[in-house]
């Protein structure tokens, strides 16, 4: 079974630091990794998908990498701002099933 | 575009009272989803479909059931509403479950059973 493990539950960073957040996957049959961002009382919106054919995605400030092989994913934010404090979630769509499966999240606050 | 459209998006209802939630897209998505989100849970898959006349279970189904008569509608109905479904809904689509389909996701729908 699918597990998606999301370390640290909560992250709190000074402005313009560069941060990373780390997902983790048990099986490595996976279509894709998606990254969400999700603010407070809000749904999903997707910041990133990456195919399993691919290493990584780049988006503006944010870039995440796929190991296929070490079951990790992660998600670089650069210069962070205040605007980026939000939960972000991480989610592996399963080959076998097609089901997306989702880590807990990591609450990231970026102070002033 | 309106993207998928979650209806209504607060509701509050009594212990064995029914209920459906309406979830509708207008991006022409085979694949649609229904999660729950619980703290300390994450999001679980409650059901989905990979295309019109065609449902299935996901991981926390029991109490709730799913039609897809068109590709726009993804309706879901609690059959008798539990305290334990007091959560967060989302309705998610993408275009197929293919490798480079990004899901997309609703507003959400926050129900609490008293």
């Amino acid at each position: 079974k699918q597990e998606v493990t999301q370390i640290p539950a909560a992250l709190s960073v000074p402005e313009g630091e560069n941060l990373v957040l780390n997902c983790s996957f048990t099986d490595s049959a996976i279509y894709n990794l998606q990254w969400f961002r999700q603010d407070p009382g809000k749904g999903l919106t997707s910041l990133l998908l990456i195919q399993s054919s691919q290493r990584e995605q780049t988006s503006g400030r944010l870039n995440a990498s796929l190991d296929k092989s070490s079951g990790r994913s992660t998600l670089y934010i650069a210069a962070s701002q205040p605007g980026d404090s939000a939960t972000y979630l991480c989610a592996g769509r399963s080959s076998n099933t097609g089901k997306l499966i989702f880590g807990q999240g990591t609450t990231l606050q970026v102070k002033p | 575009n309106a993207g998928v459209t979650q209806t209504p998006k607060f509701q509050v209802l009594k212990t064995g009272q029914s209920m459906t939630l309406q979830c509708a897209q207008d991006m022409n998505h085979e694949y649609m989803s229904w999660y729950r989100q619980d703290p300390g849970m994450g999001l679980r898959l409650i059901h989905y479909s990979v295309g019109a006349g065609i449902t299935d279970q996901g991981e926390v189904p029991n109490g709730y059931n799913v039609s897809r008569s068109t590709t726009e509608d993804f309706p879901l109905r609690l059959l008798s509403a539990a305290p334990s479904q007091t959560s967060v809904y989302f309705c998610a689509s993408s275009y197929s479950q293919g490798a480079s389909q990004p899901q997309h996701f609703g507003d959400g729908t926050r129900l609490s059973i008293l």
